[in-house]
């Protein structure tokens, strides 16, 4: 079974650019999460999709944006690049049963190195 | 805002020896997870906590959720090189938060040989 996969795995900007990534979730997982990783604030959630709405989302700017499609892939984009951007954007995928007894366990693809100059 | 306190931040440890990580909250959570995630890779899912006062074992490693459900633990005994990377844990406050988690800072365990 494929794992979560993520492209691509790095990239890197300049500020004002905008950037979009792709995640495609586990075959059958039907939520995909984002994820920002950075050495000072660690993980943090930026949003999630679920049958292609957004259910929840982080505190982050509206530069933070994100879509499902149909097939449960995932694409995530950033606009108006800023330094403290640069980071390690991790997507995730969870089964998400509607019929209940979720238990938030989420597998991560590899990440996406953004490095914005 | 749920917030997770992980400690220790940093563990050098030499092979052989036990060691403790700890993850506190003032918030409850519906379930809780153990990361492992290596330089360059993701974070991988190591187990699942979900009832109060849960014990799980995973060969050497001991997982153990509070009773309250607002804390957790994870027991490495007789440490290995191979044990080395950044542990996470995180918390799902349930409902339809299927893939929204709070984690903890994470603690770098370094195993030295």
């Amino acid at each position: 079974k494929a794992g979560v996969t993520q492209t691509p795995r790095y990239l890197i900007k300049t500020r004002g650019q905008q950037v979009t990534l792709s995640c495609s979730p586990i075959s059958g997982h039907r939520s995909v999460s984002w994820y920002q990783q950075t050495p000072g604030q660690g993980l943090q959630f930026l949003f999630e999709y679920f049958s292609e709405t957004q259910r929840n989302k982080g505190n982050f700017p509206g530069r933070f944006s994100g879509r499902q499609f149909s097939n449960s892939r995932s694409e995530m984009n950033v606009s108006t690049l800023e330094l403290g951007d640069s980071a390690l954007y991790l997507c995730a995928s969870s089964l998400a049963k509607t019929s209940g007894g979720n238990t938030g366990e989420l597998f991560f693809g590899e990440g996406s190195r953004l490095t914005v100059l | 805002t749920q917030l997770l306190e992980q400690s220790p931040q940093f563990l050098s440890i030499q092979e052989g020896e036990n060691l403790t990580v700890y993850c506190n909250s003032s918030s409850v959570f519906s379930s809780l997870q153990w990361y492992r995630q290596e330089p360059g890779e993701g974070p991988v899912l190591l187990v699942t906590v979900v009832t109060g006062g849960e014990v799980k074992k995973l060969k050497r490693l001991t997982f153990q959720f509070g009773d309250a459900r607002k804390d957790s633990s994870l027991h490495i005994t007789a440490a290995q090189p191979g044990d080395t990377g950044l542990y996470l844990c995180a918390g799902n406050a349930g409902g339809t938060s299927y893939g929204k988690l709070t984690f903890g800072q994470g603690t770098i365990l370094t195993v030295h040989p």
